[in-house]
């Protein structure tokens, strides 16, 4: 059964702190694996995407690792912002039929 | 990126009546929508896969007459409630692609039923 799993659940920072959130997933065969940022009352709004080959992926102050041999990715946020809390949420496409594994996500809050 | 619009962004309704929620794909054709559902604090669970002309595929311990999928266009699809009950309050989302590439999700659609 394809799973992903996160950790933490959850997650305070403070202001200008940096955090990393983890994804473990069991989907085979993979296409791809993407971070997705959900604000509160929002859909899911995607921060990266990163394929077989692609081991580190950036985009402005989230930075997303993958390594496809243990099957694991992080999410690292730098210098955190208070419009960062939100719950992240990791994402895995399967190469055959190509639907989406969900992770429960991580909620992160940034206090100030 | 694509834009996906989803209507009305919440309502709220009387038990036993139906609410229908529109999926739009504002920029580009959606061969195919997918319709969510999300409870507090998890994640979201796919409840339907739908593609232009054809029926949808429910997944597994979803009720197809229950929730009412029509996708007639490419650009819009609807999923209608029907009968809603109390725990049917959740947070709708639809998400939206062309052919495999990637898929984008709407805003979400908050429904409470009182």
């Amino acid at each position: 059964k394809n799973q992903v799993e996160q950790s933490p659940q959850s997650l305070i920072i403070l202001e200008g702190k940096n955090c990393t959130l983890q994804c473990n997933y069991t989907v085979s065969p993979f296409s791809n694996l993407r971070w997705y940022k959900q604000d509160t009352g929002r859909g899911p709004v995607s921060l990266t995407i990163m394929t077989f080959s692609e081991n580190t992926k950036s985009n402005g102050r989230y930075t997303a690792t993958l390594d496809a041999d243990t099957k694991q990715s992080s999410l690292h946020i730098t210098a955190s912002q208070l419009s960062d809390s939100a719950s992240y949420i990791c994402v895995v496409t399967a190469g055959n039929d190509y639907k989406l594994s969900f992770g429960a996500g991580t909620t992160v809050t940034v206090r100030a | 990126g694509a834009v996906v619009s989803q209507h009305p962004s919440r309502v709220i309704c009387k038990s036993g009546t139906s609410v229908k929620i529109e999926c739009r794909s504002l920029d580009f054709q959606a061969t195919t929508m997918f319709w969510y559902r999300q409870f507090p604090k998890q994640s979201l669970m796919l409840m339907a896969t739908s593609n232009e002309g054809s029926k949808a595929t429910y997944e597994q311990g979803v009720e197809k007459d229950k929730f009412l999928i029509n996708h007639a266009s490419l650009t819009l699809s609807t999923l209608t409630v029907t009968s809603a009950h109390p725990e049917d309050s959740s947070f709708y989302i639809c998400s939206a692609r062309t052919g495999y590439e990637t898929q984008y999700f709407g805003p979400g659609t908050r429904l409470l039923v009182l």
